[in-house]
């Protein structure tokens, strides 16, 4: 299983919504990455897990939070979000935290109305 | 400080003709540089990389890569363009034992007519 499976692939959500994008890997890598990617744009790294932990926080607003329930299993809470933060939102994962050879899911479309 | 510049926006190119997609670095030391391809309504997918050894570098789908480093360059490279190729193309660096993450460049439109 060489795939990272995100969920929802799209979701359509309030300004004062909580939700919350589910980002899933079986390769027995120990690196998770969220990205934030705007239309014909690169993807903006937001946050790192490194063995579970949270290795790297790109000043990210704080209606952003990541938690990393095991190895496998990466999470994005979202809460009061703003339109300016409609988006696809990325999960990507790697053998470990060195950056190398990233495998990214499909992402999930973010729309804030 | 590490970047990396896409100078092309968009890039056009014959199906059967030869492509380039330009690709400039800036690193301290030896960098670790990357392809990444993302077709539309997915994630980017890994194309091929280079840390060492020789310059010409081979990937999926038939690309291959040349690290310059005279010319800080790690252009992409495809003999025979096929209409399938068209995407999105984003050049990454990183440098070697820095706590840095990738650094991605603006991205190139590849666009192959038929």
């Amino acid at each position: 299983d060489t795939e990272v499976t995100q969920t929802p692939k799209h979701l359509v959500m309030g300004m004062t919504n909580k939700k919350s994008l589910k980002c899933e890997q079986h390769m027995g890598h120990r690196a998770m990455y969220w990205y934030k990617q705007k239309a014909k744009k690169p993807p903006e790294l937001m946050f790192v897990y490194s063995y579970e932990k949270l290795s790297i926080n790109e000043s990210v607003p704080s209606r952003f939070s990541p938690e990393c329930p095991n190895s496998s299993l990466l999470n994005l809470h979202l809460h009061a979000l703003q339109p300016e933060d409609s988006a696809l939102y990325l999960c990507a994962s790697s053998q470990a935290n060195s950056g190398e050879k990233l495998f990214f899911g499909s992402g999930t479309q973010l729309s804030v109305l | 400080a590490q970047s990396v510049a896409q100078p092309e926006d968009q890039v056009n190119v014959a199906e059967g003709n030869p492509l380039t997609v330009k690709c400039t670095y800036s690193v301290s030391g030896n960098p670790y540089l990357f392809w990444y391809v993302q077709y539309p309504n997915r994630g980017l997918q890994f194309l091929l990389k280079y840390i060492t050894g020789d310059n010409l570098v081979k990937g999926s789908y038939g690309f291959e890569a040349e690290f310059n480093k005279s010319q800080t360059s790690f252009h992409l490279k495809k003999p025979s363009a096929l209409v399938s190729d068209s995407a999105l193309y984003f050049c990454a660096v990183r440098a070697p034992g820095s706590a840095r993450q990738l650094t991605f460049g603006s991205g190139t439109q590849l666009t192959v007519l038929p």
